[in-house]
């Protein structure tokens, strides 16, 4: 069974910090996704990493992807409160049974920026 | 340009009462999935489905049928609503890995209360 873990769980910072989130996973596999959530809202996708050491830069966030240490990173540079939200990471596990795919999730990292 | 809509933003339902979520999609995904989001807990997967009149469970199954007659629609049934199954309960669409990057669609929510 895949467990992915996140942390931290609760993230608070202020405005102008760096900071990372990290997310470990139990078992191979090819793509990780990270989402973010608004509060009441629905997932956003903000990075699909596809391959061992991808890295993607969107704006003061930075995603990485380290397959054989099954861990992948997002990375907040200067932040500002506008990213307060819950961040999501999630792996991609094979269903063997129709070759298909299903996404299981962290726990998710709460995260509050103080001016 | 909406991709994956949800029957209801808002339900309230009492307990011992028959519930349908319904979810539709218009991108000819094969794979559906339902996913309910509790404070603390993340995502769990509910129930998914690769193809029609096709379903297998999830992480929490129990509590929750599903039907797919048709490709586009895939609905979450609760047949006899209890108070632990209030939550936030998200559809999702992807099309199977081999069609190249599968990226996963995610419905608005339905916020589900029941009394």
């Amino acid at each position: 069974e895949l467990k992915v873990e996140q942390n931290p769980l609760f993230l608070s910072m202020q405005e102008g910090k760096n900071y990372t989130i990290y997310c470990n996973y139990s078992t191979t596999s090819d793509r990780l996704y990270w989402y973010r959530q608004d509060p009441g809202k629905s997932l956003e996708s903000l990075f699909v990493l596809l391959s061992n050491g991808a890295v993607k830069q969107e704006g003061r966030l930075m995603a990485s992807l380290d397959t054989k240490a099954r861990l992948s990173t997002l990375h907040i540079t200067a932040a500002v409160h506008d990213l307060s939200a819950t961040y999501f990471c999630a792996v991609d596990s094979a269903y063997s049974g129709a070759g298909s795919y299903q996404l299981t999730f962290g726990k998710g990292t709460k995260l509050s920026v103080i001016p | 340009d909406v991709k994956v809509t949800q029957s209801s933003r808002y339900l309230v339902k009492r307990t011992g009462e028959k519930v349908f979520l319904e979810c539709v999609q218009d991108m000819d995904h094969e794979n559906m999935f339902w996913y309910r989001q509790d404070p603390g807990l993340g995502l769990r997967l509910i129930y998914f489905s690769y193809d029609v009149k096709m379903k297998e469970k999830g992480d929490i199954p129990e509590g929750y049928s599903v039907s797919r007659e048709k490709k586009e629609r895939f609905s979450l049934i609760l047949e006899s609503a209890s108070t632990n199954q209030t939550s936030m309960y998200l559809c999702a669409s992807n099309s199977p890995a081999t069609s190249g990057r599968p990226k996963y669609q995610f419905g608005p929510g339905t916020r589900l209360t029941v009394l």
